[in-house]
């Protein structure tokens, strides 16, 4: 089944910096790459997402970008502010079922 | 339209008791999912739910968990004899269809589940 490993698990950037979070998945037949936030004791929230005839997509300070021959797919975030702050999960559909599956997720503090 | 509704928020359960969580998906959903978050971790998919039928459970522990969504009324988690273990937040979430692939996922709010 879809493996999907995430990195880092922790990021702390300043206000104003470049974030940049970096998935990979074992199953070459995924072709649904989401990402979702999820603040502190809140629901998980879609913020972006591609599908395997794209390359990149990209929503205000918000850009994903995907690698389908290696496997890898990057959420970039620009000029970050402290809201940003939040755990960022990465996922994966698993073999076109609709189930998804999620990265370990990282932690993103955005220092003032 | 109101989002995917989950009940309760927060159950406290003593070991060996029963636990009941509830997931009315969004209005239109035929689809929903069940996953795990422990503390400070990812969601660990458990159950993939339609209307009556169960179309992969390949998450769920093999033992005391159980799952279902009826024709009518919202979809049920159920985990009988909880252990310590069992503690985590539990999220449903729905999606209108899975034809043409994997889309966009709602999440409720979650059931906290504290075993004592």
């Amino acid at each position: 089944g879809e493996n999907v490993e995430q990195h880092p698990s922790t990021l702390s950037v300043q206000e104003g910096d470049s974030a940049v979070i970096k998935c990979t998945y074992s199953d070459s037949a995924s072709n649904y790459f989401p990402w979702y936030k999820q603040e502190l004791g809140k629901r998980p929230q879609l913020i972006i997402d591609i599908r395997s005839n794209v390359g990149e997509k990209k929503d205000q300070r918000i850009a994903v970008t995907l690698n389908k021959t290696a496997k890898h797919f990057s959420l970039h975030i620009t000029e970050t502010q402290p809201e940003d702050s939040a755990v960022y999960f990465c996922a994966a559909d698993s073999s076109n079922t609709g189930k998804l599956i999620f990265g370990q997720g990282t932690t993103l503090q955005v220092k003032p | 339209n109101a989002g995917v509704m989950q009940n309760p928020r927060h159950l406290v359960r003593r070991r060996g008791q029963e636990a009941r969580l509830r997931c009315s998906p969004m209005k239109g959903h035929s689809h929903v999912y069940w996953y795990r978050q422990l503390p400070e971790e990812g969601l660990k998919f458990m159950v993939y739910l339609q209307k009556e039928n169960i179309i992969d459970e390949s998450g769920m522990p093999k033992e005391r968990f159980s799952a279902e969504f009826p024709k009518e009324g919202p979809s049920i988690l159920r985990i009988q004899q909880v252990v310590r273990g069992d503690s985590a937040a539990y999220f449903c979430a729905s999606s209108p269809s899975t034809q043409g692939g994997a889309g966009e996922l709602f999440f409720g709010e979650g059931s906290r589940l504290t075993v004592l």
